[in-house]
């Protein structure tokens, strides 16, 4: 098993630039999650989702969308990018709500 | 609303002390705590949690309803335990709430 797959690993965006960070999972599992972290600031939710097809918002959602339409991925889109929004990107799945898996993150830059 | 407080950026031990990773937090409802470990160039893991009343690598965690605490510890820090350290409580809606975290160095 692969477990969670992040792509890409680095981004460099211009603001006001798009882009969809890429997220898989391989374990069948009906949680996943976004977060972001940012320098000395821990990881703070950006959107999660209970299973296909239902997404919802988390503690920083502004700025991004999310879908799930399938269990195994759950791309993150910015829209319009910001410099406010350089910072490492988690992707992370869970079976229950005891654990979460990671991925190894994206690092996006906005400059 | 839910808080998890480390109020240590950065904690530094020599191998063979003890290690104590300070985590507070803030919560209405029955809190489920654990403890995620980054180790460097590796991905975020799940370490410990407080249901499993496990010792994992050496690591315990008790949580203290009445001090509303979830302190790491260790008797005898090793050379590898050298990571950043999260603290996580599980509140509603599935979702956790990180702390800062802590930086910890266990010099030889």
């Amino acid at each position: 098993n692969a477990g969670v797959t992040q792509t890409p690993k680095f981004r460099i965006l211009k603001i006001g630039q798009s882009m969809t960070l890429q997220c898989t999972q391989d374990m069948n599992h009906n949680y996943m999650y976004w977060y972001r972290q940012d320098p000395g600031m821990g990881l703070k939710l950006i959107y999660y989702s209970v299973g296909a097809g239902i997404t919802d918002k988390g503690e920083v959602p502004n700025g991004y969308n999310v879908s799930r339409s399938t269990t195994e991925d759950f791309p993150l889109r910015l829209e319009l990018a910001a410099p406010s929004q350089t910072s490492v990107y988690f992707c992370a799945s869970s079976q229950t709500v005891n654990e979460q898996f990671f991925g190894p993150g994206t690092r996006l830059t906005v400059l | 609303a839910q808080r998890v407080t480390q109020p240590e950026k950065l904690l530094s031990v020599f191998k063979g002390a003890p290690v104590e990773l300070k985590c507070n937090y803030s919560y209405s409802g029955s809190p489920e705590l654990f403890w995620y470990v980054q180790y460097s160039r590796q991905r975020l893991q799940l370490l410990l949690r407080h249901i499993s009343r496990e010792s994992i690598k050496g690591f315990t965690a008790d949580l203290n309803k009445g001090e509303t605490s979830f302190h790491l510890k260790k008797p005898f820090a090793q050379e590898e335990d050298s990571a950043m350290y999260y603290c996580a409580l599980l509140g509603s809606n599935y979702k956790l709430t990180f702390g800062k975290g802590t930086l910890l160095t266990v010099n030889p």
